[in-house]
């Protein structure tokens, strides 16, 4: 059976800093796609991310940048220099294709950027 | 291109009363999904609608909630009688027909059951 692990429960961090979210993957399919969400406040999820599970590369996006290993079922996202509005509640979100053919959802790690 | 449209946005009922919550997907998108998010919890999918049919509702509590999107386009979510432990943000989202490219969701919809 599939599972998703978002180790942290809540994260702080003062303005500027770095921040990384960790997420980890265990599954026996060999294919698969993982997703990033944001949700901000406002209870909206905002797509930040897909990966399928062929393309290791690092992905860098702005101040996001993101890094999936195979090996160890890990699809961690890091903040650079972070800002007030990246407080949110960040979901990873695997794509089950073999079995319900849906997206199904971490707990949520929940960011604070202090001022 | 507009995105997925919800109402209420909010909504307080007593226990046991019927609610109901309606969505209207991004134009084009074949795919609509009711979630619950439960507060502190990741969102749970309750029912999969391809067009107007079912494709997974195995999570979905049949003996008080349903669901139908009877022309294929917008989508209605029912629950009656309604318990203190729905109380939740109900989430729709849709997607094409390629839905390993993610899902577009809508802003919810509250329910607090009192």
């Amino acid at each position: 059976a599939q599972k998703v692990t978002q180790a942290q429960t809540e994260i702080s961090v003062v303005e500027k800093e770095d921040v990384t979210l960790d997420c980890v993957y265990e599954t026996r399919d060999t294919t698969y796609y993982l997703f990033w969400y944001k949700q901000p406040p406002s209870g909206e999820l905002v797509f930040l991310i897909r990966r399928n599970s062929f393309d290791e590369q690092n992905e860098i996006s702005g101040r996001y940048s993101w890094n999936f290993q195979k090996s160890t079922s890990s699809f961690n996202f890091t903040i650079t220099a972070s800002q007030v509005v990246d407080s949110a509640v960040y979901f990873c979100a695997p794509f089950d294709q073999t079995g319900a053919n849906n997206l199904f959802f971490g707990t949520g790690t929940r960011l604070t950027v202090i001022p | 291109e507009a995105g997925v449209a919800q109402s209420p946005r909010y909504k307080i009922i007593e226990k046991r009363q019927s609610v109901a919550f309606w969505c209207n997907p991004i134009s084009g998108h074949a795919t609509l999904y009711w979630y619950q998010q439960i507060l502190g919890q990741g969102p749970k999918l309750l029912i999969q609608f391809q067009n107007n049919g079912v494709v997974d509702d195995s999570q979905l509590p049949k003996d008080r909630f349903s669901a139908e999107r009877l022309k294929g386009v917008d989508s209605t979510l029912k629950i009656q009688p309604a318990k203190l432990e729905d109380s939740a943000v109900y989430l729709c989202a849709s997607s094409s027909l390629q839905k390993n490219y993610g899902y577009t969701f809508g802003s919810g919809t509250r329910l607090t059951v009192v």
